[in-house]
């Protein structure tokens, strides 16, 4: 099972909104509604902030939003804040032997 | 409140084995699904085992396949990875997860397996 594709980083001003992109396969993102993301600050443990493609835990806030069209997931990160800065980790469910798999994380700068 | 607390890391010399150790609390251990995930240094996550509520279903990730033994003790509240046969590759901070809605929303803070010479 291979590495879903991120983009190594984004970046964006302060207020503004930014979308960060997932890119997998028919066999894991395309196939289930079952990609999940992922932040994590600098030396810190991961964060769950969506699951299911766009569920949103409680407690997290209304600003992080996630979606997906095809094979591929998106997380949507509106009127940025300083706090967002973080790496961004995509996940789905395969339904295989391995079931599941990451991607390869997105570094997300706030200007 | 939920709590993951890892144990066991350290230096090893490859070829050698280590045990981590997960214990858990703030929830009823027996009715989840287990895994671990690492994280080699600077890189993403990765996957590594999985064990269900009562051990009857495990999956390990293809690179870490008849080396490593994932295991659980719902008596002691504790999830266990024995690794052996330990490559330099497998250096990385190595988290206790717990699955809930095939995602990971509790995370421990992580321990260290440094494999080196």
């Amino acid at each position: 099972q291979s590495a879903l594709t991120q983009p190594a980083s984004v970046s964006g001003s302060a207020g503004q909104s930014i979308t960060i992109s997932c890119t997998g396969t028919s066999s894991d993102v395309g196939r289930y509604n079952l990609v999940s993301w992922y932040q994590q600050h600098p030396g810190k443990a991961p964060k769950l902030m969506i699951y299911e493609d766009s569920k949103r835990p409680s407690g997290v806030s209304n600003r992080f939003s996630g979606s997906k069209s095809g094979n591929t997931a998106s997380l949507t990160i509106s009127g940025l804040q300083a706090e967002d800065e973080a790496d961004y980790h995509c996940c789905s469910y395969t339904g295989s032997s391995t079931p599941w798999v990451f991607g390869g994380g997105t570094k997300l700068t706030v200007l | 409140e939920v709590q993951l607390v890892e144990s066991g890391g350290g230096l090893v010399q490859p070829g050698g084995s280590l045990r981590l150790s997960c214990a858990a609390s703030g929830f009823t251990f027996s009715g989840y699904s287990m895994s671990w995930v690492r994280q080699a240094p600077g890189q993403g996550l990765e996957w590594v085992s999985y064990i269900s509520s009562s051990s009857t279903t495990i999956h390990y990730a293809d690179s870490v396949k008849g080396r490593f033994t994932i295991s659980r003790d719902n008596a002691k509240n504790s999830l266990f990875l024995q690794m052996n046969s330990l490559r330099v590759e497998d250096t990385a901070v190595y988290y206790c997860v717990r699955e809930s809605s095939y995602s990971f929303n509790y995370w421990g803070q992580g321990t260290l397996v440094t494999v080196s010479s």
